[in-house]
């Protein structure tokens, strides 16, 4: 079965700083990544998703993430965060469409002035 | 109006009382799941299913019950409420052909007293 590592349950930073959200997978087989956000009481909503070819995925509001097979990291990065940033986000895998989403226990975000 | 309800929004119930959490879905999709969030436990699945006829148990199944009583509907019930039951949920569905990306609600918080 598949499982998600989020390497930190919370990451501070300030404003227009860089930031890079961490999580590793487990696998034998070949994957489907996605990461998701949730803005504060609000539902998840899909950032980006990988499900083949290049392995610089972009999404929404200017994030980004790389698959790396050897690694088996899926890290989601912003070059510039803003206030609005903030919320909690989720690292996800599936096996294939016919499997179930397994979602890591999900990373806070907290943007400072 | 939401692709994906979930009603209600918010129920506070007491201890030994039956609850059901509906989901209602305008998407066409014929996957639907119910997922719990916790704190610090990220999103885990309680039941999936693939199509009106299917009923699969997730990762914590215990202690819950489900109907899909259309394509459109699947209902998550608590037949015994208790304490440890306290937590958001979610609704979600998917279609095959998209590696399993999920469309959420925007989830029911229970509070079982």
């Amino acid at each position: 079965a598949q499982s998600v590592t989020q390497l930190d349950s919370q990451v501070p930073v300030f404003e227009e700083a860089p930031v890079e959200l961490r999580c590793n997978y487990s696998s034998s087989v070949s994957v489907y990544l996605f990461w998701y956000v949730q803005y504060p009481n609000q539902g998840l909503q899909l950032l980006l998703k990988y499900l083949s070819g290049s392995t610089l995925v972009k999404g929404i509001n200017g994030f980004e993430a790389e698959f790396n097979k050897s690694q088996t990291s899926f890290h989601l990065r912003k070059p510039s965060v803003h206030i609005s940033d903030t919320a909690e986000y989720f690292c996800a895998v599936s096996l294939s469409g016919y499997s179930t989403l397994t979602f890591g226990k999900g990373t806070m975000l907290l943007v400072s002035p | 109006d939401a692709d994906v309800t979930q009603t209600p929004r918010n129920r506070i119930t007491k201890t030994g009382k039956r609850i059901m959490l509906e989901c209602s879905q305008t998407k066409g999709h014929d996957r639907m799941y119910w997922y719990r969030q916790d704190p610090g436990l990220g999103l885990r699945l309680i039941y999936y299913s693939f199509d009106v006829k299917d009923i699969n148990k997730g990762e914590i199944s215990d202690g819950y019950s489900v109907s899909r009583q259309a394509q459109a509907k699947f209902s998550l019930s608590l037949e015994s409420a208790i304490p440890n039951q306290t937590a958001l949920y979610f609704c979600a569905t998917s279609v095959g052909d998209r590696g399993g990306e999920l469309f959420f609600g925007e989830g029911s918080r229970l509070t079982v007293l």
